[in-house]
């Protein structure tokens, strides 16, 4: 069964700290996996896209990475701000099917 | 580029009634137009698959005579929650696909929130 696990489920974290989230899954075949951050009552918007081959991506304070063999991503946000609340989610493409498989989110709050 | 609207952003309705959202791709035209529902603390739920001109493909579990969905042009899907009850006060999104693009890459709108009373 095609699932995509998160942790931790909350985490709260100082302005200025970096922090790490996790994202397992068991998605075959793999085809990309994107993280997305959705502020609270808004729609999701894209972070990072990786395909099988890719180990790391960044985007300004974000920095993706993917290990493929043991099919698990981290998101590290560095030296993060209080826009960085929001909730994080790991989503992950097969390419045997056309629907999304959305991981149940990191929601992060950064307090100064 | 690659962005979607919604309309409207928050509604409030007796229970009862039906209420329509509006989902346009502003910049480009959609071929395949998805909505989900979010629960509070959950992630998206995909109800189902819209292609224009032709009907929507709805998930297991989702009513097609509760939840209405027409994608009438490349740019308007809507969702139409035909009478409403408190259950079904959730966040709904939507998400658009462009053309020459695979339909995993999905540009989402901003969410509506429906609240039944």
């Amino acid at each position: 069964k095609n699932q995509v696990e998160q942790s931790p489920q909350s985490l709260i974290i100082l302005e200025g700290k970096n922090c790490t989230l996790q994202c397992n899954y068991t998605v075959s075949p793999f085809s990309n996996l994107r993280w997305y951050k959705q502020d609270t009552g808004r729609g999701p918007v894209s972070l990072t896209i990786m395909t099988f081959s890719e180990n790391t991506k960044s985007n300004g304070r974000y920095t993706a990475t993917l290990d493929a063999d043991t099919k698990q991503s981290s998101l590290h946000i560095t030296a993060s701000q209080l826009s960085d609340s929001a909730s994080y989610i790991c989503v992950v493409s097969s390419y045997n099917t056309d629907k999304l498989i959305f991981g149940t989110g990191t929601r992060l709050q950064v307090f100064p | 580029g690659a962005v979607v609207s919604q309309h409207p952003s928050w509604v409030i309705c007796k229970s009862g009634t039906s209420v329509k959202i509006e989902c346009r791709s502003l910049d480009f035209q959609a071929t395949t137009m998805f909505w989900y529902r979010q629960f509070p603390k959950q992630s998206l739920m995909l109800m189902a698959t819209s292609n224009e001109g032709s009907k929507a493909t709805y998930e297991q579990g989702v009513e097609k005579d509760k939840f209405l969905i027409n994608h009438a042009s490349l740019t308007l899907s809507t969702l139409t929650v035909t009478s409403a009850h408190p259950e079904d006060s959730s966040f709904y999104i939507c998400s658009a696909t462009r053309l020459a693009e695979s339909t995993d890459t999905q540009y989402f709108g901003p969410g509506t929130r429906l609240t039944v009373l």
